[in-house]
């Protein structure tokens, strides 16, 4: 049973028109992330939320906002996509932030096109 | 210089073989290290935390070097589908923010 869940998995968007990706978790787990992958690269840590409390990494661009209405969800906002945008989208969760819980479970990611 | 780095290969090896490789970090104050393997176009899965006394899943061996500062991971009689990419991922203190390596590929073939 899938445990985190991306919706869409594959999305296409605009120059500039904003979109909105999701991830569903069903872990109850404490913590929410988004990271941005490119192309034989690292995943990047955009923000990660601990219960409701965000966390925004220094590097991350304004374009970027994150939302987590309750405990199972959490989506991504891209305000205005730019070409450089285009990257698979993951989402994680991990129990807590330390040990063992620190643990991430990944959801299948969402592949953004922006055209 | 990097909070993770890997040597990204590949490693191209038959099938049968043993094949190794390293991860450095650069925070000697991190607690905290996985692998991950990744295939392609897919997403990150736990393959296995790492102890501080290094530990065994099945034909995997990962060890910890706190000393030199890597953690390496071991294949053992490799079989074609542990061809994937193969991601070291450690804890980075003060905040606990979890840093991933670029990856190493490995390529098991017939």
């Amino acid at each position: 049973d899938a445990m985190v869940i991306q919706n869409p998995r594959y999305q296409v968007t605009q120059f500039g028109k904003p979109v909105t990706l999701s991830c569903s978790q069903t872990l109850n787990h404490n913590v929410m992330y988004w990271y941005q992958q490119k192309s034989s690269q690292a995943p990047k840590l955009l923000f990660h939320y601990y219960d409701k409390d965000f966390n925004n990494e220094a590097d991350t661009p304004d374009n970027f906002q994150s939302r987590r209405p309750n405990t199972s969800f959490c989506f991504l906002d891209i305000r205005s996509p730019g070409l450089g945008d285009a990257a698979m989208y993951l989402c994680a969760t991990s129990r807590d932030l330390t040990g063992e819980d620190y643990e991430q479970y990944f959801g299948p990611g969402t592949r953004l096109t922006v055209t | 210089r990097k909070e993770v780095e890997q040597d990204p290969g590949p490693f191209n090896v038959p099938e049968g073989a043993t094949v190794a490789f390293n991860c450095t970090y650069s925070n000697s104050a991190s607690q905290s290290f996985f692998w991950y393997r990744q295939d392609c176009r897919k997403e990150p899965k736990l393959l296995m935390s790492v102890y501080s006394s290094g530990n065994e899943d099945g034909r995997f061996t990962a060890q910890l070097n706190r000393a030199s500062q890597y953690i390496s991971l071991l294949i053992r009689d490799s079989k074609l589908s542990d061809s994937a990419t193969y991601l070291c991922v450690v804890n980075t203190p003060p905040l606990n923010k979890l840093s991933f390596g670029a990856g190493t590929t490995v390529t098991v073939r017939a």
